[in-house]
């Protein structure tokens, strides 16, 4: 069945580390892979996402990469700050599957001062 | 523009009751996906309303169950609650004619089963 495996579930950095986030689905015909960050006691807020066309995709301090061949996808963080502390979702989801989602488990981010 | 919005935000049931869920989507948007959010498991796929028609499904008992109106918005029923509903029950709103398009969530129900 669908599915996806996100690692790790926590993760701690010092503030101005980098922070990487790897998730592997296993249904091939996925097609779109969006990131959600939810701060504590909020709705989860799409940041970044990318299509299975495109290996690489860059906006400010967070990139996505995608690996078709493996079925993996990453999230990275540069330069991470104290906002940046926050749960991450990764996702996959299937051009003719309208707005199903299939989330990972969650990463908890932790950014020191 | 406004946001998705869930009524209400906080619910007390106790097992064996039914309750219903609340969910308006942003104007325009005509998909309305429903998750179940819990500690141990994270987002869980529910369902997804499309025109008034369900489109996909997730593994879910028949307990659970929905439907969605002409002007979009969309309902959540549970009937014969269980302890293990307990959880925070987010909706989403996309326009959704095919997938691929960002998914906007409401702020969520937080259902509680006593």
């Amino acid at each position: 069945g669908e599915n996806v495996e996100q690692h790790p579930s926590t993760l701690s950095v010092q503030e101005g580390d980098s922070a990487v986030i790897k998730c592997t689905y296993s249904d091939s015909a996925s097609n779109y892979f969006p990131w959600y960050k939810q701060e504590l006691g909020k709705r989860p807020q799409l940041i970044i996402d990318i299509r299975s066309n495109v290996g690489e995709k860059k906006d400010q301090r967070i990139a996505v990469t995608l690996n078709k061949t493996a079925k993996h996808f990453s999230l990275h963080i540069t330069e991470t700050q104290p906002e940046d502390s926050a749960v991450y979702f990764c996702a996959a989801s299937r051009h003719n599957q309208g707005g199903k989602l299939i989330f990972g488990q969650g990463t908890e981010l932790s950014v020191k001062p | 523009k406004a946001g998705v919005t869930q009524t209400p935000r906080y619910l007390i049931k106790t097992r064996g009751q039914q309750v219903t869920l609340s969910c308006s989507p942003i104007s325009g948007h005509r998909s309305v996906s429903w998750y179940q959010q819990t500690p141990g498991q994270g987002l869980q796929f529910l369902f997804e309303y499309f025109s008034e028609t369900q489109r996909n499904k997730g593994n879910f008992p028949g307990r659970f169950s929905g439907r969605q109106f002409s002007n979009s918005r969309s309902e959540m029923n549970v009937s014969t609650l269980e302890l293990g509903d307990s959880a925070l029950y987010l909706c989403a709103s996309s326009l959704g004619s095919t997938g691929g398009t960002e998914a906007f969530f409401g702020q969520g129900t937080r259902l509680t089963v006593v």
